[in-house]
């Protein structure tokens, strides 16, 4: 099974940067994503990683550290539309052969004026 | 133009009834998949299909049966409905799913199930 921790809530201030952690534990491991998914919509995709490092998309970043298990996204420059839940997903490939994405349970992340 | 679009969006129901949600993607996407959001957020995978061959079923109780008529349509239909089914239920799709190739899924807008 796999096992996805991040935290349940963030708040941070309009014009910050704030970072969200991601953790787990896989075997298989064929990617990590995160997506954002606003109050009653639908997750939308962010960024994708595979390999280790840091991947830059605008104001927002992700990174991954595959031996420890760990990938963060960084946020820049926050607007009050970036509160949302931002959900961790990590891919990895099952007994029958085939790659399904888990979700973490996602962090809130409220920004404030 | 709507790349995965699921109906109804609400639908509330009573307990015991059974009741149908209809997914339908025109990416070309090749595999789909239904997912759970519980009160929690937590969002679940319940099921996946490619190329109309279900490739995953998770610990889900026989109530709740998909069908894939074909590679772009992944209905689900739940049948004896109970309080604890009440969530809402996403449709996705993605591009591969046995090769790993897939590099992001694309979500329905929700169906949010309330029985009571």
């Amino acid at each position: 099974g796999q096992n996805i921790d991040q935290p349940t809530e963030m708040t941070a201030t309009e014009g910050a940067i704030v970072q969200i952690n991601c953790t787990y534990q896989t075997s298989g491991f064929n990617g990590l994503f995160w997506y954002q998914q606003h109050a009653g919509e639908a997750p939308t995709f962010l960024s994708y990683n595979v390999l280790d490092g840091l991947e830059e998309k605008g104001r927002f970043s992700s990174f991954l550290s595959r031996s420890k298990g760990y990938s963060y996204l960084l946020l820049k420059e926050l607007q009050m539309k970036d509160s949302a839940s931002y959900l961790c997903a990590v891919r990895a490939r099952r007994s029958g052969g085939s790659y399904i994405p888990t979700f973490g349970r996602g962090t809130s992340l409220i920004v404030h004026p | 133009d709507t790349a995965v679009s699921q109906t109804p969006k609400y639908l509330v129901t009573q307990m015991g009834n059974d009741k149908s949600i209809k997914c339908e993607q025109n990416l070309g996407h090749d595999t789909m998949y239904w997912y759970k959001q519980d009160s929690k957020k937590f969002l679940k995978i319940m099921f996946s299909y490619n190329n109309k061959e279900l490739i995953i079923n998770e610990t889900v109780p026989n109530r709740f049966s998909p069908k894939s008529p074909d590679k772009a349509h992944l209905n689900l239909h739940i049948n004896s409905l109970e309080l604890g089914d009440s969530a809402v239920y996403f449709c996705a799709s993605s591009l591969g799913g046995r090769t790993g190739a897939s590099m992001s899924y694309t979500f329905g807008s929700g169906t949010r199930l309330t029985v009571v």
